[in-house]
């Protein structure tokens, strides 16, 4: 149980296009969707938390309208790179949590991650 | 948020028992403590969670003191399969969402 998959798991794309990303919880409801940011031998970075059906609360330094993020559904996120550069080239990493999955721990499942590379 | 200091790298030979220490001094009274796993280019998996005391999973043990300032992942016999970087947090629901910042982790590397 506690499965989230990532769609795409790894996508090229030249300069100045945008990039959608998508994360689902499969086998639960996820209340809470968070995205992450990894570059090489470096740590996860949060970038966003979202509630289905509410905006998302960005962390210092990540720009909401960069980076946009949409959790429609308790089973879906995405996330939208727009107007890609190289430096936007990184790990992109989802993960939800539900207390349905373990009450009044919140524990966070994460995906298998999204490679991005920008031409 | 609790920041978590872990040491940056341990070396082992496989089955042995590894422990890898977690120091989180300011803990909060709700917070709790949670173990993953990351190998390269994957999302971490998620290896226990524990509040104080002692937990124990089919993969892992979590030792917790009384004073939950630290926090001790025990992986008993390993093998080298279990190289990857391994990550303590501790958080707190919030809203809904437990809100969890990544600190170094530790790379463990098993050899033969």
């Amino acid at each position: 149980g506690a499965v989230v998959s990532q769609h795409p798991s790894r996508v090229i794309c030249k300069s100045g296009t945008s990039v959608k990303i998508e994360c689902r919880s499969l086998d639960f409801q996820a209340t809470t969707m968070f995205w992450y940011r990894q570059f090489p031998k470096q740590s996860l970075m949060l970038m966003a938390t979202s509630n289905e059906g509410s905006k998302a609360t960005y962390e210092q330094g990540v720009e909401k309208d960069k980076f946009l993020i949409n959790h429609a559904s308790l089973t879906l996120s995405t996330l939208t790179v727009t107007s890609a550069h190289p430096e936007d080239s990184s790990f992109y990493i989802c993960s939800a949590s539900s207390t349905l999955v373990a009450a009044g721990t919140d524990t966070q499942y994460f995906g298998p991650g999204t490679r991005l590379t920008v031409l | 948020l609790a920041k978590t200091t872990q040491p940056i790298s341990m070396d082992s030979y496989e089955g042995q028992e590894v422990n890898i220490t977690c120091s989180h001094n300011n803990i909060a009274t709700n917070d709790y403590i949670t173990w993953y796993q990351q190998f390269p280019s994957q999302g971490p998996r998620f290896i226990i969670q524990g509040y104080k005391t002692k937990v124990t999973n089919e993969v892992a043990s979590l030792f917790i003191p009384a004073d939950r300032k630290s926090s001790t992942l025990s992986l008993p016999r390993v093998s080298l399969s279990d190289t990857a970087v391994y990550y303590c947090l501790v958080g707190t629901p919030e809203g809904g969402g437990n809100k969890l910042t990544f600190g170094t982790g530790t790379q463990l590397k098993v050899e033969l």
